[in-house]
């Protein structure tokens, strides 16, 4: 079945230590975002690349970068990650064709210690 | 500004009882409109999508949802309320179809 992949669903990083979250479709959908998802919050908004064109939320700290190499793959890079960076972390993909309804992955959740 | 309000952070129903899940939106332009689900630990369902067709919008597992321009509404609804409904639900709305906007989420109680 096309889908959203997110690996890994349960990632456990260290203060101030470098960890990058991945994301994959096989739905060949030309937009992908990246949520972030506090406990009994809903998803906000980082950042979204609509084809290659990467569109950065005003409030996205400097902290969290992306990249996407191809149409399949996004990742989403935490370079320092703090306690408050602790959150389930979504990727979502939609294209114009399915009148941009998002799939979503199943999320992975960060741990900071 | 472009924004959805979900009136009822939680929302307790008994077991076939109603459920009613509102959401407001702002605009002066009719939006694309979605309602998802979210079990816990999970990614979001979509459960509906309004875009500009039928004003009344079937979704899965029994919920619908009128589009009310009037009133700026989008509430969802289903007849007879299931144990396994119980989840958080976000209403959505979208602009360009980039861009998307939730709610703050409504978390449905289903009580036996």
């Amino acid at each position: 079945d096309a889908m959203v992949i997110q690996n890994p669903r349960y990632q456990v990083t260290q203060f101030g230590k470098p960890v990058t979250l991945s994301c994959s479709q096989t739905l060949n959908h030309n937009v992908m975002y990246w949520y972030q998802q506090k406990s009994s919050q809903a998803p906000k908004l980082l950042f979204h690349y609509y084809d290659k064109d990467f569109n950065n939320e005003a409030d996205t700290p400097d902290n969290f970068q992306s990249r996407r190499p191809n149409t399949s793959f996004c990742f989403l890079d935490i370079r320092s990650p703090g306690l408050g960076d602790a959150a389930m972390y979504l990727c979502a993909t939609s294209s114009r064709d399915r009148g941009y309804e998002q799939y979503f992955g199943p999320g992975t959740r960060l741990t900071v210690t | 500004a472009q924004s959805v309000t979900q009136l009822g952070s939680h929302v307790s129903v008994s077991e076939g009882a109603l459920v009613l899940l509102r959401c407001n939106y702002s605009s002066s332009v009719p939006p694309y409109l979605f309602w998802y689900v979210q079990y816990p630990n999970q990614g979001l369902q979509l459960l509906l999508k309004y875009t500009s067709a039928a004003t009344l919008v079937k979704g899965i597992n029994g919920f619908e949802a009128e589009f009310k321009k009037s009133e700026t509404s989008f509430h969802l609804t289903k007849p007879s309320a299931h144990m396994s409904d119980a989840a958080e639900y976000f209403c959505a709305v979208s602009f360009t179809g980039n861009q998307f906007y939730f709610g703050t989420g409504t978390s449905l109680t289903v009580i036996p």
